[in-house]
């Protein structure tokens, strides 16, 4: 069965510095994975996807086939930063589409 | 993109009272979830609704606990049957929607949510 893991669910660090978010996911077909992100308040937001291969708010991601992991990445982190991100697996399925496995979260905050 | 409307977007209830949470999508889409989101966990999906078929339900959720609506192709409604504390939750109403920009893909939408507390 399709997996995400977020191994940390906290995570601080000071402004200016590198971030990395972690991501684990175990998938038998072939994986699309997506970052969203939830700001203090707001509705959750789709942050980014592996298959875009864009860089969002200073944020990559690049899935490892290999390691089986998605990490989310910034290199210099700001105080708007501060949100819980979550990496999430998409499966499809023949008899009722696809659908959206979350890993169980990681409430970064950026301290100044 | 898609834009997602819930309402309400937060109540107090009764236990064993049931609540009729609505979802109201601004284009027509072929797909809507309904999420559960506990406090302190991550999202779990609860079923899937097309329109013109039965919900689909996963494992952990029922028909009788939660019954799912979807008369047409942009509103579906999401019913919490003879709530308990346990119900207490953000509800979550997501459709898959057309990105725009290069990428020709699809991506999944959410909703506000709905915040249920139950005493």
């Amino acid at each position: 069965a399709q997996r995400v893991t977020q191994p940390e669910k906290l995570l601080s660090v000071f402004k200016g510095a590198p971030v990395e978010l972690k991501c684990n996911y175990s998938y038998s077909g072939s994986p699309e994975l997506f970052w969203y992100v939830q700001y203090s308040r707001q509705r959750l937001q789709l942050l980014l996807r592996h298959i875009s291969r864009e860089s969002i708010k200073g944020f990559t991601a690049d899935l490892n086939k290999g390691e089986t992991s998605f990490h989310l990445k910034k290199p210099f982190a700001q105080e708007e930063d501060s949100a819980m991100y979550y990496c999430a697996l998409k499966e499809v399925r023949e008899t009722s589409g696809s659908r959206l496995t979350f890993g169980e979260g990681t409430q970064l905050t950026v301290n100044p | 993109s898609a834009v997602i409307s819930q309402k309400p977007s937060r109540d107090i209830c009764q236990r064993g009272t049931s609540l009729t949470i609505q979802c109201q999508v601004d284009s027509q889409v072929t797909m809507m979830f309904w999420y559960r989101q506990q406090p302190g966990q991550s999202l779990t999906l609860i079923a899937t609704a097309n329109q013109g078929s039965e919900a689909t339900y996963e494992s952990g959720f029922v028909i009788d606990k939660f019954p799912i609506s979807r008369p047409n192709l942009t509103f579906s409604t999401l019913t919490v049957s003879n709530m308990s504390p346990e119900d207490s939750s953000i509800y979550l109403c997501s459709v898959v929607g057309r990105e725009k920009g290069s990428y020709s893909g699809n991506t999944i939408y959410f909703g506000e949510g709905s915040w249920l507390t139950v005493v």
